[in-house]
């Protein structure tokens, strides 16, 4: 079957360190999408990417990048990580074309703490 | 810009009793509209979508109607059980250029059902 993976699911890591979440999925999707989850903010968007090579910032950029080499993968990292980034990341893909309704997949999330 | 706001939590009900979670929204032209559901630990799962004026999206007993003249998309279910506990996220997007759009979340109401 199909599906969106993450990694790591749990991570410690230190303020200023480098710190980079895997995710990959089989679906052939061209969109894929990260997001941050902390409480009292729902699900903010950090980066999106509609296709290879294609990358766009959204509301919560900063401090974070992305890149798009292949259509299966979308690797976040965080240059300088920093204690408020601190939260649960989701990684989330969905095909476009015809019949497409917006509908995104989620991977099971990667939860970060900063130290 | 586009954005989705939804009632606040934690909502506590009764097995069986009746719910409702308000979610409204503000887009310019016709974006979709979801239901996400998130259980503790996991990822975000779809639950119904409505893709036009009007649709009613259901699944496992919960039912949203896409209102545009009131600009909602309400959450109900007629009896819920324990195993509905979770989180429930309003979202929606609007398709552009066929390449999809941004999915923008409200910020989640947490669903708590005691025997």
């Amino acid at each position: 079957d199909a599906e969106i993976t993450q990694s790591p699911r749990h991570k410690i890591t230190e303020t200023g360190r480098q710190v980079t979440l895997a995710c990959h999925q089989t679906w052939n999707h061209n969109n894929m999408f990260w997001y941050r989850q902390d409480l009292g903010h729902g699900l903010r968007l950090i980066h999106y990417s509609y296709g290879v090579h294609d990358t766009n910032k959204g509301e919560v950029s900063d401090g974070y990048s992305v890149s798009r080499s292949n259509t299966e993968d979308l690797p976040l990292t965080l240059e300088s990580a920093a204690s408020s980034q601190t939260s649960v990341y989701f990684c989330a893909s969905r095909g476009t074309g015809a019949g497409n309704t917006g509908e995104l997949f989620f991977g099971e999330g990667s939860r970060l703490t900063v130290l | 810009g586009d954005s989705v706001t939804q009632m606040e939590g934690p909502v506590t009900l009764s097995e069986e009793a009746f719910l409702t979670i308000n979610c409204t929204y503000t887009a310019t032209g016709y974006p979709s509209l979801f239901w996400y559901v998130q259980y503790p630990g996991e990822g975000l799962q779809l639950l119904l979508k409505a893709t036009k004026a009007d649709d009613k999206g259901s699944n496992k007993g919960f039912e949203a109607t896409y209102r545009k003249e009131t600009t909602s998309f309400h959450l109900e279910k007629g009896s819920v059980q324990v195993s509905d506990s979770a989180v429930y996220f309003c979202a929606l997007s609007a398709i552009i250029y066929n390449q999809g759009g941004k999915l923008i979340f409200g910020q989640g109401t947490e669903l708590s059902v005691k025997p």
